[in-house]
């Protein structure tokens, strides 16, 4: 079946710190990738996409994401985070072919900062 | 400009009401769409219309009415709400040509007494 997997419900780092976020996702073809992050309260905030070409994307916010055909994953990752990143982070795909509207959403990851 | 507007913030209905959310948008998209998020849940997708012409319903009952006058515009009748449907709204829009990426509003945060 097709999924989509964010495997942290919820991640703490420092400010300062690195962050990494995972994705994997089961599809027969490789879908479009994207992120989506969401502060408390809001609307989703397109973060960064990949649709074919160079595996490392480079994103708004200072944040990038590399896709790994073989690990069937697309991690976020930022170098150093920032309090004002704590909030929500969605890992969604869409199909290729077809129609292509439905957005498939892993269920998020929460992440927090601490000063 | 990637922005997509939506009215009212905030909306607070009793089970008997009438009461319309609007979602704007001013980026030549031709699809737009109709989510649905409850606390600490994904969003999960309700109405999708492709150049003003309801193309997905994802079997939403029928206290939810959706409505596209034009390309630009959206909205979404609520009609005998029921508590549980208290959830934050959220329309979105795209190009109709692949590869979709959305673009999201800020949301209707809506509460039924």
């Amino acid at each position: 079946a097709q999924s989509v997997t964010q495997p942290d419900i919820h991640i703490t780092v420092s400010e300062g710190a690195s962050l990494e976020l995972r994705c994997n996702y089961s599809y027969g073809a490789t879908p479009y990738l994207f992120w989506y992050v969401q502060s408390p309260g809001q609307g989703l905030q397109l973060l960064l996409k990949y649709f074919s070409g160079d595996t490392l994307v480079q994103g708004i916010k200072g944040f990038e994401a590399e896709f790994k055909r073989s690990q069937s994953s697309f991690n976020l990752r930022k170098p150093s985070v920032h309090w004002s990143d704590a909030a929500e982070y969605f890992c969604a795909v869409l199909p290729r072919g077809g129609s292509n509207y439905k957005l498939t959403f892993g269920k998020g990851t929460l992440l927090t900062v601490n000063p | 400009d990637t922005e997509v507007t939506q009215t009212p913030k905030h909306l607070v209905m009793g089970m008997t009401n009438k009461k319309s959310l609007k979602c704007e948008q001013h980026m030549g998209h031709r699809a737009m769409y109709w989510y649905k998020q409850k606390a600490k849940k994904p969003p999960e997708l309700m109405f999708v219309y492709s150049y003003e012409k309801l193309s997905i319903n994802e079997s939403v009952p029928s206290r939810f009415s959706p409505e596209c006058p034009n390309s630009s515009l959206l909205n979404l009748h609520l009609h005998a709400l029921q508590p549980e449907d208290s959830a934050l709204y959220l329309c979105a829009s795209s190009f109709r040509d692949p590869p979709y990426e959305q673009y999201f509003g800020p949301g209707t945060r809506l509460t039924v007494t």
